[in-house]
Parts: C-alpha cells; sequence; structure tokens
C-alpha cells in the first residue's frame, strides 16, 4: 500500500521566507510525527499529533515553527521567517494508533530545506 | 528512554551475513528493542523490533541477549543496496513515544 508521502521533497528558501512543508500519512493511522535531522546526525523529534490534537510540541525549536493537522490526517509543518540553521531534512512518520505498548513509526523520504 | 551504544562503521562484504551489536544496558522491562535504517537521502525504514524473543522478518533477524542488555541485528546475505546507517532504538510506546536517535552505524557492503 501507499507509504507516507511528503512534499516538496527539496526546498530552496531565501533568508526570511516562510515555508510550507506537508505529509500525507499512511491513510488510517492516527499518529503523525514530524522530525529534524542535520546533516550528519540522526533525526531529533518535533512534535507528535494523535488525530486532530497535537499533543506535543516540545521540540519545536522555536516560535517560528508552527504545525497542524486540522481534519487529523494530512498535517503542514510551516516555519516563518527561515534562517539558516533551520536548513535540515525534515522527516514525517505516522503509526497506526497510541495504545499499549510500542508502535512501530513509518517514515516518509522527507523534505531537503536549504536556507540561503 | 535507555541510551544505546553502536559501533560508529562497520564493513561487510557482499553475500555474506552482517552482525550489527547494540548495547543498551540500562534498559527497562517494558521498553522494546527497535531496528531501523536509513539509506542516503531516504527516511528512515523500519527493520525489526522485539521485546524479549529472538526475531525474524523477510528483511533480518534480531538477538536479543537474555539479561536484555544487547542486541545483534542480522542481515544474512547483505548486498550492496544494504549500504546504509543503522539505528538501534530503545522505546516503550504509550507515552513514550518519541523515537530517540543517536548516530547509528554506517554500514558499507563491499562488492
Amino acid at each position: 500500500g501507499a507509504g507516507v508521502s511528503q512534499s516538496p521533497r527539496y526546498k530552496v528558501a531565501k533568508r526570511g521566507q516562510d515555508v510550507a512543508l506537508r505529509c500525507d500519512p499512511i491513510s488510517g493511522h492516527v499518529s503523525l510525527f514530524w522530525y529534524q535531522q542535520a546533516l550528519g546526525q540522526g533525526p531529533e523529534f518535533l512534535t507528535y499529533f494523535q488525530n486532530e490534537a497535537q499533543l506535543d510540541k516540545s521540540g519545536l525549536p522555536s516560535d517560528r515553527f508552527f504545525a497542524e493537522r486540522p481534519e487529523g490526517s494530512v498535517s503542514t509543518l510551516k516555519i516563518q521567517r527561515t534562517q539558516q540553521e533551520d536548513s535540515a531534512v525534515y522527516l514525517c512518520a505516522s503509526s497506526l494508533e497510541r495504545g499499549q505498548g510500542a508502535e512501530t513509526q513509518y517514515f516518509g523520504p522527507g523534505t531537503r530545506l536549504l536556507v540561503l | 528512554d535507555a541510551k544505546t551504544t553502536q559501533p560508529p562503521s562497520m564493513d561487510c562484504a557482499e553475500g555474506r551475513a552482517a552482525n550489527l551489536p547494540c548495547n543498551h544496558s540500562t534498559i527497562s522491562g517494558n521498553e522494546y528493542v527497535y531496528w531501523y535504517r536509513q539509506i542516503h537521502s531516504q527516511g528512515p525504514q523500519y527493520i525489526i523490533h522485539g521485546l524479549k524473543n529472538n526475531e525474524t522478518n523477510e528483511m533480518a533477524s534480531l538477538i536479543i541477549t537474555e539479561d536484555r542488555k544487547s542486541s545483534t541485528l542480522i542481515l544474512p546475505h547483505a548486498t550492496l543496496r544494504d549500504t546504509a546507517v543503522y539505528y538501534c532504538i530503545v522505546n516503550s510506546g504509550g507515552s513514550n513515544y518519541k523515537l530517540t536517535f543517536g548516530k547509528g552505524t554506517l554500514l558499507t557492503v563491499n562488492p
């Protein structure tokens, strides 16, 4: 079946521009996660949704970062007034549900953001 | 989450078994051991996970020691396409939903 998809795959932005990154999770997956991956590092957690509710945004690096999932499916990560340090790969993951025990997270291909 | 320790890099000959170790000496009783890999320019790909027993699927085998303080991911017949960074993660799920990635092991499969 279809996996997690993300768009765009690549984005070049001038410093100060706003960007919006889209994530289409696997159909029926309740949980959705955003991670940020800097060059040469492992992914780091940004935020978590259960359906449309954003239950954890503790990993968002600043108030310039905003995420939403209004209908409990597609999610958008928005970065306002981009800075060079925002350059990274932004990964989206989804899992079937948040219940007892561990739930496998399935990742999309990521959006590579370069801020000039 | 308990921390994991992995070697930064390993090499393997094509067609041979690749055995990737992971130490997780502070793992809690309800924490699973997960393995993901990330091929260059792609998102992390789930491989396998286990709690106590050894597990096998079409991609790999996971061997967890009896004391659960370490594990080994086995790719039985490595191919060039298995060259990737392999991440070992411990996670209990529930309220502990964040995956904490370390730097992983860069496995290079050589022809």
